[in-house]
């Protein structure tokens, strides 16, 4: 079974600030997923990757396969990206479906 | 095209009741999963429908169980309701099934259970 770990848990930051979230995983996986929470419970998924680095608008996200590790970054922060951001694993040909890191819980003070 | 849409939104029910919970997802995906969050345990996979059949399915007593219909639509049903079962439930849709990894996963709102 895949462990995810994330880091850091809760983050507060001021606006404009650079951010990275990362997440570690045990074992080897088909794809990693990065999903935002906000209050109120709705999930959003931003970032779906098996390999390299994906750009979205201010989000940026990337994964070294070998290292078993990824990362999120997201550049000139702002109050409206507080949320919750959770890293998500999914094991190729396994039966665990997606394996959930904890969350990290972020906050952007203008 | 219409997200991902979950009935009811709220529901409250006491111990030992059953409850059904329905996820209907984007028109032409067939993969429909279903997730529990609670506080304690943060997200944790139930399982997984693709096409009628169940792929996939998470470490939850055989009182959680669920199907899927022909026209992708996909219920749960929990059975002998603990106060544990008070979460958050939410499904999510895509296009092909998890372990393939090749697509996004787009989430339902979610149904918020209290069990009393």
């Amino acid at each position: 079974k895949n462990e995810v770990e994330q880091s850091p848990q809760n983050l507060t930051a001021q606006e404009g600030e650079f951010i990275t979230i990362n997440c570690s995983y045990s074992v080897g996986i088909s794809a990693l997923h990065w999903l935002q929470q906000h209050p109120g419970g709705g999930i959003v998924s931003l970032f779906m990757l098996s390999s390299g680095k994906k750009k979205h608008g201010r989000l940026i996200a990337t994964i070294n396969i070998q290292e078993k590790h990824s990362s999120l970054h997201i550049t000139a922060s702002h109050p409206r990206d507080s949320a919750v951001y959770i890293c998500a694993v999914a094991t190729g040909g396994g039966a665990d479906g997606l394996t959930f890191g904890k969350g990290t819980h972020l906050i952007i003070q203008p | 095209k219409a997200g991902v849409t979950q009935t009811p939104r709220y529901l409250i029910k006491t111990r030992g009741q059953q409850v059904t919970l329905s996820c209907s997802p984007i028109s032409g995906h067939r993969s429909v999963s279903w997730y529990q969050q609670t506080p304690g345990q943060g997200l944790q996979f139930l399982f997984e429908y693709f096409s009628e059949t169940q792929r996939n399915k998470g470490n939850f007593p055989g009182r959680f169980s669920g199907r899927q219909f022909s026209n992708s639509r996909s219920e749960m049903n929990v059975s002998t309701l603990e106060l544990g079962d008070s979460a958050l439930y939410l499904c999510a849709s895509s296009l092909a099934y998890l372990e393939r990894g090749e697509e996004t996963q787009y989430f339902g709102p979610g149904t918020r259970l209290l069990v009393l």
